[in-house]
């Protein structure tokens, strides 16, 4: 079956700019994550939805950062006023219900700010 | 706070050695814990995940990990790897209290196959 997608793969942007992430999860999941990888590191947790609401977005950095969930299904992670700072890949992953289960990632977008 | 330490930046074993990758973590309870593995242009795959029970957790490819409370790690193991598995680990540190959804990941260890 399908598996997390992530679109675009690659993002490149001015900074000061606006960008949208986007992630599909998998089909039924109802737990969503998102979260930042810069290079050399481990992922950082971002954002955890629990259907449409956020259960969980004690690991956005700043205001800048917000991220929605409006059908429970697909999730935009949204940054404003981009800043060199930001550059990293993002990754997205999907789980059954996120009670202690597997997160299944998704490839990740790689957000470049110039 | 929760934390994990993954001491070993980049190992290199030949290939059919004997691999172990280590991994300390900072928690008050017992948390769960996972290892996750990294290719170029894939995305993280689970490998192996510790809640509670056995302390010897056997994972996909071949791997499996211990816990071992008393050192609060979590080694992963291979007896023989192989050319494929060079790669990113990641070890990996939830809640114990609550849903496992603010994982924290260690920085990764490397891994490279030497022919």
């Amino acid at each position: 079956g399908a598996g997390v997608s992530q679109t675009p793969s690659n993002k490149v942007t001015e900074k000061g700019k606006y960008v949208e992430l986007r992630c599909d999860p998998i089909s039924g999941h109802t737990a969503l994550y998102w979260y930042r990888q810069s290079l050399g590191q481990g992922p950082e947790f971002l954002i955890y939805f629990q259907g449409t609401g956020a259960a969980d977005d004690s690991g956005l950095p700043n205001d800048r950062f917000f991220a929605v969930r409006p059908e429970g299904s697909v999730s935009t992670l949204k940054i404003q006023r981009t800043e060199r700072g930001d550059s990293a890949v993002y990754l997205c992953a999907s789980s059954l219900t996120g009670e202690a289960d597997t997160q299944y990632f998704g490839p990740g977008t790689r957000l470049t700010v110039l | 706070a929760q934390s994990v330490t993954q001491p070993d930046i980049h190992i290199t074993v030949s290939e059919g050695a004997s691999l172990e990758l280590r991994c300390n973590y900072s928690y008050g309870a017992t948390p769960y814990l996972f290892w996750y593995v990294q290719s170029p242009g894939q995305g993280l795959q689970l490998l192996l995940k510790y809640f509670s029970g056995d302390t010897l957790v056997q994972g996909i490819k071949g791997f499996e990990a211990e816990f071992k409370r008393s050192q609060s790690s979590f080694n992963l193991r291979k007896p023989s790897v192989h050319w494929s598995d060079a790669a990113e680990y990641f070890c990996a540190v939830g809640p114990s209290y609550s849903s496992a959804s603010k994982i924290i990941f260690g920085s990764g260890t490397r891994l490279s196959i030497r022919p």
